[in-house]
């Protein structure tokens, strides 16, 4: 059960490049989110999704996009990469059913620095 | 909207000595859910403890336990026999009960904790 997975790990980008973080769950759960996280800031909510075909935007969702076409994949892309977009990005879901009583399921992170 | 404060960015404790994380929250609702997960230099991030608001009884896994102040929607998290792989980043989080906020959770900044010899 691979649970939560993002790719890649690791990315350095141009300022001005684009490019998509890739995550994928196999738990079958409705709900999913990205977030990023900021030394000294917690984590803020880019977007989330609660179900295939449906997103909508968090706290912070200026210069990224997300779509949902299938319950397994919730793609972040990022257009016109600017430093301010250097961060932490985690993907996350969750089941809906009695889904408030239990935390999200996170992936392990990407680190992604804007040069 | 709710939030979530910790007011301590950075903490340390002794191995096998007791330390409590703080944790204050503000929120309109009466039923809701907290959460503290720890996050190790690994960057993963892990569930430690929950706890329900409607449940009086404070939650324990083990060496964590919670303190839970519903009228003073505080929330503390203390660890007990501390041990060197207890050292990480611990986050406090919200969660409101009903599905029509999507179940989002609310982060707070943050404690590090520092375990020494």
């Amino acid at each position: 059960n691979a649970g939560v997975t993002q790719t890649p790990k690791f990315r350095i980008l141009k300022i001005g490049q684009s490019m998509t973080l890739q995550c994928t769950q196999d738990m079958n759960h409705n709900y999913m989110y990205w977030y990023r996280q900021d030394p000294g800031m917690g984590l803020k909510l880019i977007y989330y999704s609660v179900g295939a075909g449906i997103t909508d935007k968090g706290e912070v969702p200026n210069g990224y996009n997300v779509s949902r076409s299938t319950t397994e994949d919730f793609p972040l892309r990022l257009e016109l990469a600017a430093p301010s977009q250097t961060s932490v990005y985690f993907c996350a879901s969750s089941e809906r059913v009695l889904a408030s009583r239990y935390g999200y399921t996170f992936g392990s992170g990407t680190r992604l620095t804007v040069v | 909207a709710q939030t979530v404060t910790q007011s301590q960015p950075e903490m340390s404790v002794q191995e096998a000595e007791t330390v409590t994380l703080s944790c204050t929250y503000d929120t309109s609702e009466s039923d809701y859910y907290l959460f503290w997960y720890k996050q190790p230099p690994s960057r993963q991030m892990i569930l430690v403890i929950r706890q329900e608001a409607y449940k009086q009884q404070n939650a324990t896994e083990n060496r964590f336990s919670v303190n839970f102040q519903k009228a003073a929607k505080s929330f503390s998290l203390k660890i007990s026999d501390s041990q060197l792989g207890d050292a990480a980043m611990y986050f406090c989080a919200y969660r409101a009960s009903y599905t029509g906020t999507a179940s989002k959770l609310t982060f707070g900044t943050g404690t590090r904790l520092q375990v020494t010899l």
